[in-house]
């Protein structure tokens, strides 16, 4: 399967600022996803990346609040902008393996605190 | 919308077989995935059903009925480091997003 890597893999951050999460894989993949999950909950999807259009944004998530890039087929990064506490989760970009049957398969994540 | 529903929390024994159903109310369907969560770390992926019947990895089998909208984890000769949440999530397209149930929390006891 894919190989994912994300960086940072945590980061304690002050209330207002933004923080870029990055995410590599080691082949090209068609489909990226952002997710989210907060403390004691299960994953919620924030939006898909697409390459060379805008991403698309599930409910209850906005560009200006998590803006995705995603330059080509095997990088993509969100961040989280104007972060509050409420902001603290982890945070998890996965890849659709077309190679094996469409399965998805997840990065280590990004441990995000918010002070 | 999507409504996917498996049990909270279940408890069994080292070497035994437990069993986590879920199930789900979905307007399309083009897969059934089931994932392993130990604390703090990431989702590990586990099986994925897209036709129906059961499909064996080992000490992990997985099963899809998809006119009842059911699916089940079966973990057999259980060990002390299967204890993790186990996630269930549903694929509604040929690609693309996951939706996720809220997970079950299985605690191997010696």
């Amino acid at each position: 399967s894919a190989v994912i890597s994300q960086k940072p893999s945590r980061d304690i951050c002050q209330r207002g600022t933004s923080l870029t999460i990055q995410c590599q894989v080691d082949s090209q993949v068609t489909m990226m996803f952002w997710y989210r999950q907060q403390p004691g909950q299960s994953l919620t999807l924030i939006a898909t990346a697409n390459q060379g259009s805008e991403a698309t944004y599930e409910s209850g998530f906005v560009i200006d609040k998590f803006p995705i890039s995603r330059p080509n087929l095997t990088f993509s990064t969100l961040t989280v902008s104007n972060m509050s506490p409420e902001d603290s989760s982890i945070y998890l970009c996965s890849v659709e393996d077309r190679e094996r049957a469409y399965e998805q398969y997840f990065g280590p994540g990004t441990r995000l605190t918010v002070t | 919308g999507q409504n996917i529903d498996q049990p909270t929390e279940m408890t069994a024994t080292e070497g035994a077989i437990v069993q986590i159903n879920c199930t789900y109310q979905t307007s399309g369907f083009n897969g059934l995935f089931w994932y392993q969560q130990h604390a703090g770390e990431a989702p590990t992926f586990l099986s994925y059903n897209v036709l129906d019947g059961l499909e064996e990895k080992g000490r992990f089998s997985s099963f899809l009925s998809r006119s009842k909208g059911y699916s089940y984890l079966l973990l057999k000769e259980l060990q002390m480091k299967d204890s993790a949440s186990y996630l269930c999530a549903v694929r509604d397209r040929v690609w693309g997003k996951l939706q996720f149930g809220a997970g079950t929390q299985v605690v191997v006891t010696p």
